[in-house]
């Protein structure tokens, strides 16, 4: 089964609206975490926001906001009033176990289109 | 933050020959780097996972006598690609994880490579 799932290959959204990138997990282990990376096409991966699978408040980071609802095992990201730049590749990605060093799991992706 | 540096960013090789990728982390040092394979227009697939001054395990798939991991010291990991064909080009990305990073991911990204194999 996929750790990871991002339903949306391609997304559209009008500038200085918001937007949710959808994802889905499957882990039964209690302790995990749930990361968000944006990836332009320069093709850098940049740490966007963190949930700990233990955190009681949903996890921001100023225009981005984790919508973290565990007993559906999903991460949504919500972007705030889109910007141009915001245009790009957005990963989903889930690590398992307390470790810092255990491996990550990386959703498809979902590209984000931000029109003027 | 945390800079992990990747070279070259673009290789251009021909079929058959051996290609080098070095991945540095440049204030911190990394215990455990990570080296990913990207598709065009597809997500990041781990290839394998190295500590330093141990062999890298590699994923289910992937050939450990072509793709060679170095991880020689706590600041340098090397991926190197041996006789390399054209369905070897893709996006080469590392990561790097250290004992003294302070953010929760804990793992921070080269900016990549990308390999063409001719």
């Amino acid at each position: 089964a996929q750790k990871i799932t991002q339903t949306q290959p391609g997304m559209f959204v009008q500038e200085k609206e918001a937007v949710t990138l959808d994802c889905t997990y499957d882990t039964s282990d209690p302790s995990y975490g749930l990361f968000w990376y944006k990836q332009p096409s320069s093709g850098e991966m940049i740490f966007l926001i963190y949930q700990g699978s233990y955190d009681q408040q949903n996890a921001t980071e100023g225009r981005y906001s984790l919508n973290f609802q565990k007993a559906r095992k999903s991460a949504n990201l919500v972007i705030s009033a889109s910007q141009l730049g915001d245009s790009a590749m957005y990963f989903c990605a889930m690590r398992e176990g307390p470790g810092n060093f255990n491996k990550f799991y990386f959703g498809s992706g979902t590209k984000l289109n931000v029109k003027p | 933050g945390a800079v992990v540096s990747q070279h070259p960013s673009r290789v251009i090789c021909k079929s058959g020959t051996s290609v080098k990728i070095e991945c540095r982390s440049l204030d911190f040092q990394a215990t455990t780097m990570f080296w990913y394979r990207q598709f065009p227009k597809q997500s990041l697939m781990l290839m394998a996972t190295s500590n330093e001054g141990s062999k890298a395990t590699y994923e289910q798939g992937v050939e450990k006598d072509k793709f060679l991991i170095n991880h020689a010291s706590l600041t340098l990991s090397t991926l190197t690609v041996t006789s390399a064909h054209p369905e070897d080009s893709s996006f080469y990305i590392c990561s790097a994880r250290g004992t003294a990073t302070s953010r929760p991911e804990g793992q921070y990204f080269g900016p990549g490579t990308r390999l063409t194999v001719l």
